[in-house]
């Protein structure tokens, strides 16, 4: 049952990259990589998600190592919007597995 | 237009008056869950369901209660609600593929209050 280890908060600037990264040292073999965002009062909304290299998509990019032990969510160009708690959650559902979001990672913009 | 849907999204109750909390999702998804979010602690999982008749312990199931009598619905029921059940509550679904949840999609959370 993997577990996730992510900074609690981070802060930046407008119009900069940012990096989250996310630590799964005892991700299973089965296991997909996905990251949820939550802006206050709403439910966490999918992000983007993967299991090894890279994936990209309209929002962010997802960096995985070869060994898959960490994860990183890359967000580019970012706004005053993009304020949120970033989930990473790492997980296979088996017969008795849990899905554990963890305590995620406050980012706040400054303009 | 596809979206899970809670009810009721404010309550405020006292201690011991047995409740229910409804979710509800049009989208024909086998995978349904609960979660409850504290300051501080993120989201944890309270109770899940793969599918009708399927329900199975999250992270924090004590104090909970939950059926999977349809598809579409996934209630959560507090036969005993304690004031540390105060807390901001979101109900999830999700398809399956290969065993596998996909992304999920959350309600709009339900703020509840054990006076």
């Amino acid at each position: 049952l993997a577990k996730t280890t992510q900074p609690i908060s981070m802060d930046s600037y407008e119009g900069q990259e940012v990096n989250i990264t996310c630590s799964h040292n005892n991700i299973a073999t089965n296991d997909y990589i996905t990251w949820y965002q939550q802006f206050p009062s709403q439910g966490p909304r999918f992000i983007i998600q993967g299991y090894k290299t890279k994936v990209t998509n309209e929002v962010a990019s997802l960096f995985i190592p070869a060994d898959r032990k960490s994860s990183t969510l890359s967000l580019p160009r970012v706004s005053l919007s993009d304020t949120a708690v970033y989930y990473c959650l790492v997980g296979e559902l088996h017969n008795t597995d849990k899905l554990i979001f963890g305590t995620g990672t406050r980012l706040q913009v400054f303009p | 237009e596809a979206q899970v849907t809670q009810n009721p999204r404010y309550l405020i109750t006292v201690t011991g008056k047995k409740l229910t909390v409804t979710c509800s999702q049009n989208m024909n998804h086998e995978y349904m869950s609960w979660y409850r979010q504290d300051p501080g602690l993120g989201l944890r999982q309270i109770y899940y369901s793969m599918n009708v008749e399927v329900t199975d312990k999250g992270d924090v199931p004590e104090g909970y209660k939950v059926s999977r009598k349809e598809k579409r619905n996934f209630p959560l029921i507090l036969e005993s609600p304690s004031p540390n059940q105060t807390s901001l509550y979101f109900c999830a679904s999700s398809a399956m593929t290969s065993g596998r949840v996909d992304t999920q999609y959350f309600g709009p959370g339900t703020r509840l209050t054990v006076l």
